[in-house]
């Protein structure tokens, strides 16, 4: 199973982009890289999925290079309301055995 | 659709107490996952289950049990209650394996043993 290394912690302001880094160089060829909003008090959300290149859609894009042992999560624009931990999660379709590190806290100023 | 939904939401155990900390999930998924969560950390898997009467071990098993009678239910059970299961317990379903499948969660158990 692919390890994966976050940042413990990101501060940024309302309005900007924030850019979360996810490392995992042992990224395996069925692998995908999925990443996860928490609230606190709440169970994690799904946020975005990709295998390579980009994925965007209406509240994230995630960018995986070429040789994928990293990926980028960006959010942009945020508010208040982006305050949370944000997860990065790397595996195939048969892993089931998954756990999630500690994530990024992304704490959002006014 | 509800989801997932867990029951209780809050519960404070004595050492030595047991208790079945319920699951559901209205999606007919086939997966499903316990985790818990300690303060400040990431969720690490307990057990999970495949399918109907299929369950295995995560990372994180000892002190726990399941059962997967139903495609809906996923109870989990604590036996022999001990301070160090003091954690949020969160319930998950999804419709393939979890390195594909979007995860489904649950709003959480919040258990206190003393």
């Amino acid at each position: 199973l692919a390890k994966t290394t976050q940042p413990i912690s990101m501060d940024s302001y309302e309005g900007q982009e924030v850019n979360i880094t996810c490392s995992h160089n042992n990224i395996a060829t069925n692998d995908y890289i999925t990443w996860y909003q928490q609230f606190p008090s709440q169970g994690p959300r799904f946020i975005i999925q990709g295998y390579k290149t980009k994925v965007t859609n209406e509240v994230a894009s995630l960018f995986i290079p070429a040789d994928r042992k990293s990926s980028t999560l960006s959010l942009p624009r945020v508010s208040l309301s982006d305050t949370a931990v944000y997860y990065c999660l790397v595996g195939a379709s048969n892993d089931y055995k998954l756990s999630f590190g500690a994530g990024t806290t992304v704490t959002v100023r006014a | 659709n509800a989801g997932v939904t867990q029951t209780p939401k809050f519960r404070i155990l004595k050492i030595g107490q047991s208790m079945t900390l319920q699951c559901a999930q209205d999606m007919n998924h086939n997966y499903m996952y316990w985790y818990r969560q300690d303060p400040g950390m990431g969720l690490k898997l307990i057990y999970y289950s495949v399918g109907a009467g299929i369950t295995d071990k995560g990372e994180v098993p000892n002190g726990y049990n399941v059962s997967r009678s139903t495609t809906e239910d996923f109870p989990l059970r604590l036996e022999l209650a001990a301070p160090s299961q003091t954690s949020v317990y969160f319930c998950a379903s999804s419709r393939v394996g979890q390195g594909i499948g979007e995860q489904y969660f649950g709003p959480g158990t919040r258990l206190t043993v003393t």
